[in-house]
């Protein structure tokens, strides 16, 4: 069974730019997570999505939004980057969400560079 | 939030050594994963293990979620177990729905 894929691997954008990242997950699976990991912030979670409806969502601003389509693929969008939008950006797939969870698996990230 | 804590942040280890890595955290938990990051960035699961006692090859994991702590055991280290090793949990379903809380990680490295 193929894994978590995410495109692109890599990216690198200009300040005020936007920035479109996708996410497919296992097959069978249809919770989408996001996280983004900085070496100052570590892993922090940004949004969860489950039947195209956005569950749970960390506590960053309005420039980070995303979304959930029907075959469970999802995007995450930042607009205006900032510098310190530069990071390495991981989708994680479960089964579905649920009281105790489910195992979360990780695709390989994008990395993406602001300058 | 849910506070997760890992110890120790640095390990430098000789090829064959043992290991052990601890992560407490904060509140009653619903699951909790180790994750080992390769080079490349990728997450890669190791245990998912809410409660008790796992094994997997040269690595073995213990939770007792009424302590709130796990071990993450490594033995006979080998040069490819280097890179940094998460735990993750997940907490109450109504406070924070399936996020996964992440310590800050241990940054392994084993010497030949």
């Amino acid at each position: 069974k193929a894994g978590v894929t995410q495109t692109p691997r890599y990216l690198i954008k200009t300040r005020g730019q936007q920035v479109t990242l996708s996410c497919s997950p296992i097959s069978g699976h249809r919770s989408v997570s996001w996280y983004q990991q900085t070496p100052g912030q570590g892993l922090q979670f940004l949004f969860e999505y489950f039947s195209e409806t956005q569950r749970n969502k960390g506590n960053f601003p309005g420039r980070f939004s995303g979304r959930q389509f029907s075959n469970s693929r999802s995007e995450m969008n930042v607009s205006t980057l900032e510098l310190g939008d530069s990071a390495l950006y991981l989708c994680a797939s479960s089964f579905r969400p649920g009281l105790t969870g489910y195992e979360q698996y990780f695709g390989p990230g994008t990395r993406l560079t602001v300058t | 939030g849910i506070q997760v804590e890992q110890s120790p942040p640095d390990l430098i280890l000789q090829e064959g050594a043992n290991s052990t890595l601890r992560c407490n955290f904060s509140d009653s938990v619903n699951n909790l994963q180790w994750f080992h990051q390769n080079p490349w960035g990728q997450l890669i699961n190791l245990f998912y293990i809410p409660s008790g006692t796992k094994q997997n090859g040269r690595l073995s994991a213990t939770t007792v979620a009424t302590e709130r702590y796990s071990l993450l055991y490594i033995s006979s280290s080998q040069t490819t177990d280097s890179g940094v090793y998460f735990c993750a949990v997940k907490g109450s379903w109504v406070t924070s729905g399936s996020r996964l809380t992440f310590g800050e990680g241990t940054q392994l490295t084993v010497n030949p």
